[in-house]
């Protein structure tokens, strides 16, 4: 199985400030299709996940643009430009390039 | 919009059995693949059951292989989850999850509480 090992685990941030996920992958998410099936999620608390970015960069739909993904192969990056209260959650990567579809272990955004 | 509403949660004994149901809308239901993600109480994501579009393409996790089983009737937009031989290490909030090409949407989940 695919490991995805998040850093930090915990990130205090002040309001207006940026913050930074990162994701390492056990092994290689380039599928044989060429894409990279590597999401990031939001968990605020009490609700459901929901897509932020999905196949490393994209933002999905109605996803503010503060938030970006970045990086290839093994090595990827969550950045939030300016954190705003709202973006107090768990913030988890997810692969859907191989079965069975893995998660990071989450990453706790809070505010300072 | 797109809508994924679960239900069939609820309590069951260790070794009892439960069916989840999903009743999608918004969306050309037969045209997607769709998952079931859970996420045990203060703990992490875990996927469970992936079905394809075609129906006949299915994965477990190994946790699950053997025990729950994967299903959709798209002529009623609807995916399942029937769970058997229940583990207390199976109580969790079970997500619906709409899939396509690395773009998911979430239902809101059905909790499911396994204990004596």
């Amino acid at each position: 199985d695919i490991v995805l090992t998040q850093a930090p685990l915990s990130s205090p941030v002040t309001l207006g400030q940026p913050a930074y996920i990162s994701c390492t992958s056990s092994q290689s998410l380039v599928h044989s299709d060429g894409n990279t099936y590597l999401s990031w999620l939001q968990q605020r608390p009490g609700q459901p996940p929901r897509l932020l970015i999905y196949k490393i960069s994209n933002r999905f739909s109605g996803v503010p643009d503060r938030f970006s993904g970045s990086g290839a192969g093994t090595d990827f990056t969550l950045k939030i430009s300016r954190v705003e209260a709202e973006d107090v959650g768990v913030y988890y990567c997810m692969q859907d390039t191989q079965f069975p579809y893995t998660f990071g272990q989450g990453t706790k955004l809070e505010i300072k | 919009e797109v809508q994924l509403v679960e239900s069939g949660g609820g309590l069951v004994q260790p070794g009892g059995s439960l069916r989840l149901s999903c009743a999608a809308s918004g969306f050309p239901f037969s045209s997607y693949s769709m998952n079931w993600v859970r996420q045990a109480p203060g703990k992490g994501l875990e996927w469970v059951s992936n079905i394809h579009s075609n129906i006949r393409t299915i994965h477990y996790a190994d946790s699950v292989k053997g025990r729950f089983t994967i299903s959709r009737d798209n002529a009623k937009n609807s995916l399942y989850l029937q769970m058997n031989s229940l583990r207390d290490e199976d109580t969790a909030v079970y997500y619906c999850v709409r899939e396509w090409f690395g773009e998911f949407n979430w239902g809101q989940g059905t909790l499911v509480t396994v204990s004596s």
